[in-house]
């Protein structure tokens, strides 16, 4: 089955405590992207890949490091989480055949700092 | 300021009646507009995706139509049933960019019976 994992999907740390968040696709896209969604601002870009080596920033970097060291994943490492890092994490894929390729996303990661 | 704005923030409609929802973006240069149905705590789903040159994109019961003149998206949702209870969200992005894509906050749908 095509899809996008995320591991964990729920996961509870303290302050300061360094976490990674892995994200895999099996559908061979070149693209990869990580977003944080939060109540009331919908979801915001935080860093994307379009493909292996090559990632960049999006609308919310700061405090996320990425990785493309592979094709298939993209996990999102928090070096040193805050609070203000809680919140739900979706990882999305999709080809980069043309403009309109509809991106698929995982079911997401509750991610909460104590 | 968000680049996309959504219309109403939430709605509940009675099953089987018709709904319209908004989409106002202000990025620039505009590529393509895409619908998201997002269900409560899972990854959104794709619905439509529109360019500059379509005006309308129909997937079963949902319509979604452009504007690229005034910058405005709608998206029909028609005979609405149970399942349609869901945030539906608008994202935007840009020509001279593949990789980034802005997001409105969403309208969130509750079907009633």
């Amino acid at each position: 089955e095509a899809q996008v994992t995320q591991n964990p999907r729920y996961l509870i740390t303290v302050t300061g405590k360094k976490l990674t968040v892995t994200c895999s696709q099996n559908m061979n896209h070149e693209y990869m992207s990580w977003y944080r969604q939060d109540p009331g601002l919908g979801l915001r870009q935080i860093y994307y890949s379009m493909n292996v080596e090559v990632t960049d920033k999006g609308d919310v970097p700061e405090g996320y490091k990425v990785s493309r060291k592979e094709k298939r994943n993209f996990p999102l490492i928090l070096e040193s989480p805050s609070p203000n890092q809680t919140s739900l994490y979706f990882c999305a894929s999709r080809p980069l055949r043309g403009r309109t390729d509809t991106q698929y996303f995982g079911p997401g990661t509750r991610l909460t700092v104590l | 300021k968000n680049q996309v704005e959504q219309s109403p923030q939430s709605l509940i409609i009675l099953e089987g009646k018709n709904c319209t929802l908004q989409c106002n973006y202000t990025v620039s240069p505009f590529s393509n507009l895409r619908w998201y149905k997002q269900d409560t705590g899972r990854g959104p789903v794709s619905l439509t995706i529109m360019t500059f040159s379509e005006n309308t994109k129909s997937n079963g019961r949902y319509t979604a139509t452009l504007d690229a003149d005034t910058k405005q998206s709608s998206l029909h949702i028609t005979a609405s049933q149970l399942s349609d209870s869901a945030s539906y969200i608008c994202v935007v992005s840009k020509t001279d960019s593949w990789g980034k894509f802005q997001f409105g906050a969403g309208t969130q749908v509750v079907v009633t019976p």
